[in-house]
């Protein structure tokens, strides 16, 4: 258990729907990044928050969303979903924010989002 | 451009030791990481480089070359347990982000 833990678990819904994906980080982890993983595919990083803030982004589409709470807690927003959607989405946090080199990501166990 | 090179799969026999490379081109170098992922599940980290030589935990362990641009990660002992994808990432000095390797699917076979 890395002591990230994302909600729900697994997702269905159809095509043009809204979903939000939410995630806790380990206690005292200010970094908040989420990835796309499709079927037998790499990890897609998507978006990086710290401390509440955007700090780097990667291939995240303009349907899709994201932030970091006060209280740490981060959101991914999908909208006007497609079937290609259909993913694992991770979220990771670690310490600081990429910075010493061995800031460590520690992972969620994933949302399985299935898009029909 | 910035890129990671590791095999797309690899077989090695229970008991055995395996080898899974991993070249890059990034820019700059802040560090080289090890993941092991089963599958559908999370990544979980197993090795952090970021000075040459040979870093040993247990029956990991993982060498890295900075001039060379290469790393390693070598598994002795091999249990069907460590079948699994294992996932390359460095993290450039430019931006401090990870850039993942799109990893090394392992098979064990009795």
């Amino acid at each position: 258990d890395s002591g990230v833990t994302q909600t729900p678990k697994h997702l269905i819904t159809a095509t043009g729907q809204r979903v939000t994906l939410r995630c806790s980080p380990r206690s005292g982890d200010l970094s908040v990044y989420w990835y796309q993983q499709s079927l037998d595919q790499g990890l897609q990083f998507l978006i990086q928050y710290y401390n509440g803030e955007e700090r780097a982004k990667g291939n995240i589409l303009e349907r899709f969303s994201a932030q970091q709470f006060p209280d740490l807690h981060s959101e991914l927003n999908l909208s006007s979903l497609e079937l290609g959607d259909s993913a694992l989405y991770f979220c990771a946090s670690s310490v600081e924010e990429g910075r010493p080199s061995t800031d460590t990501q520690y992972f969620g166990p994933g949302t399985r989002l299935t898009v029909l | 451009g910035q890129n990671i090179d590791q095999p797309t799969e690899m077989t090695a026999t229970e008991g055995a030791i395996v080898q899974i490379n991993c070249t890059y081109q990034t820019s700059g170098f802040n560090g080289l990481f090890w993941y092991q992922q089963h599958a559908g599940e999370a990544p979980t980290f197993l090795s952090y480089n970021v000075l040459d030589g040979l870093e040993e935990k247990g029956r990991f362990s993982s060498f890295l070359s900075r001039s060379k641009g290469y790393s390693y990660l070598l598994l002795k002992e091999l249990q069907m347990k460590d079948s699994a994808s294992y996932l390359c990432a460095v993290r450039s000095d430019s931006n401090y982000q990870l850039i993942w390797g799109a990893g090394t699917k392992l098979i064990i076979k009795p």
